[in-house]
């Protein structure tokens, strides 16, 4: 069975930019979640989704979105880069979300300039 | 104070010895996920656990619900378990992680 995919795995962008990311999950898998992780502030979650649905979203600013499709494939956009923005963006999948194992896939190293 | 919290924040040990990771709590959870993360960054879940003990090989992890408390155990540790350990609660809807424990293994 095929893991997690997500592409691009590596990113440079400049400030302003915006940028897209994308994660496919495991087949069958419901649930995708997604994770910034930065050297200062370590994993945060950014959000969850199930069914095509938000079910949460971390405490990001409104420039971070995201969506899933009836595939279950979700994307995630930054909009107006900023220089702080520059992490490894990780995306998960699970049967139906957190309470349950997760699969990480290899993560997006975004690079803002 | 971190919602999630790890002890230690960095471990050295020789092959061989036995290694004790904890992560304390201070929120209502569903689930508490312990993480590996090889450098390079990609994540593995080692376990996902809502009360008692689950073992794995030479991993163990056990969590008390009453005292909000969970330990990663790694009995026989080898250079191939260095790596940093990651604690994850999830708690109304969302994941909470701790800062990690860099844990190396010396041959």
């Amino acid at each position: 069975k095929a893991g997690v995919t997500q592409t691009p795995r590596y990113l440079i962008k400049t400030r302003g930019q915006q940028v897209t990311l994308s994660c496919s999950p495991i087949s069958g898998h419901r649930s995708v979640s997604w994770y910034q992780q930065t050297p200062g502030q370590g994993l945060q979650f950014l959000f969850e989704y199930f069914s095509e649905t938000q079910r949460n979203k971390g405490n990001f600013p409104g420039r971070f979105s995201g969506r899933q499709f009836s595939n279950s494939r979700s994307e995630m956009n930054v909009s107006t880069l900023e220089l702080g923005d520059s992490a490894l963006y990780l995306c998960a999948s699970s049967w139906v979300g957190g309470s349950y194992e997760q699969y990480f896939g290899p993560g997006t190293r975004l690079t803002v300039t | 104070k971190n919602e999630v919290e790890q002890s230690p924040q960095n471990l050295t040990a020789q092959e061989g010895e036995f290694i004790t990771i904890n992560c304390s709590y201070s929120v209502g959870i569903s689930a508490l996920h312990w993480l590996q993360q090889h450098p390079g960054g990609g994540i593995v879940s080692l376990f996902m656990l809502s009360s008692g003990k689950k073992k794995h090989g030479r991993l163990i992890a056990t969590i008390n619900i009453q005292e909000k408390h969970s330990s990663l155990h790694i009995t026989a540790s080898h250079p191939r378990d260095s790596a940093v350990y990651i604690c994850a609660v999830r708690s109304n809807n969302d994941m909470r992680f701790g800062a990690g424990t860099r844990l190396t293994v010396k041959p």
